[in-house]
């Protein structure tokens, strides 16, 4: 089975800290996300990478930044953590190159609260 | 521009066969996605559908009209532990746009 681990459950931090989500993924996977989930909102997509040291934007980058320098591990920056940055944050990856579908595997998310 | 419909909530009773329909308009489209999600847990996945037509897994089937930009799950003999969010998810060229979800709370 697919294991995606995220570093932290829960996490409380101030406004204006650097935060750093952690996400490792053991399956050898090319592709992983990051999404905040919010209520009324769903889920929506901060950025991806589809392989190391590469990244792409999401539907809603502002405010993050991404780290790839291993294939199993992509870290989330939150380069200086607003209150607007609560919530649940995912974490997915998934196998394959270019086009096509796999589907995604997700950790069990972070719940950050920046106070 | 990108957009998802999907009903918010469905409520059914157990036994009984459901229906959540997704509407989507996205760039680049490949094929849909659905998710399935129990409250504080993580994101499972479902069914794919890259052509049009019918899919079925077990008691899940999904459908996609790409003519219409149009799906749906079908749920039959609905169990209590099928109580959940689901998720219609386009998939663009190399990522999926997930909406709001619908909550499915399956009654006795």
């Amino acid at each position: 089975d697919v294991k995606v681990t995220q570093s932290s459950r829960y996490l409380v931090k101030r406004t204006g800290e650097k935060v750093f989500l952690e996400c490792v993924q053991d399956m050898d996977h090319e592709n992983m996300f990051w999404y905040r989930q919010d209520p009324g909102l769903g889920l929506r997509l901060i950025y991806f990478s589809y392989d190391v040291k590469m990244k792409e934007k999401g539907d809603i980058p502002e405010g993050y930044s991404v780290s790839r320098e291993k294939k199993e591990r992509f870290s989330l920056i939150l380069e200086s953590a607003s209150t607007n940055q609560t919530s649940m944050y995912l974490c997915a990856s998934s196998s394959g190159t270019g086009l096509g579908h796999q589907p995604q595997h997700f950790g069990d998310g972070t719940r950050l609260s920046i106070l | 521009g990108q957009s998802l419909e999907q009903p918010s909530e469905v409520t059914a009773v157990e036994g009984a066969i459901v229906q959540i329909n997704c509407t989507y308009q996205t760039s680049g489209f490949y094929g849909l996605s659905w998710y399935q999600q129990h409250d504080g847990g993580a994101p499972t996945f479902l069914s794919y559908n890259a052509l049009d037509g019918l899919e079925e897994t077990g008691r899940f089937s999904s459908f996609l009209s790409r003519s219409d930009s149009y799906g749906y799950l079908l749920l039959q003999e609905l169990q209590m532990k099928d109580s959940a969010s689901y998720f219609c998810a386009p998939l663009r060229a190399n990522n999926l746009f997930f909406g709001t979800g619908t909550r499915l709370t399956v009654i006795p």
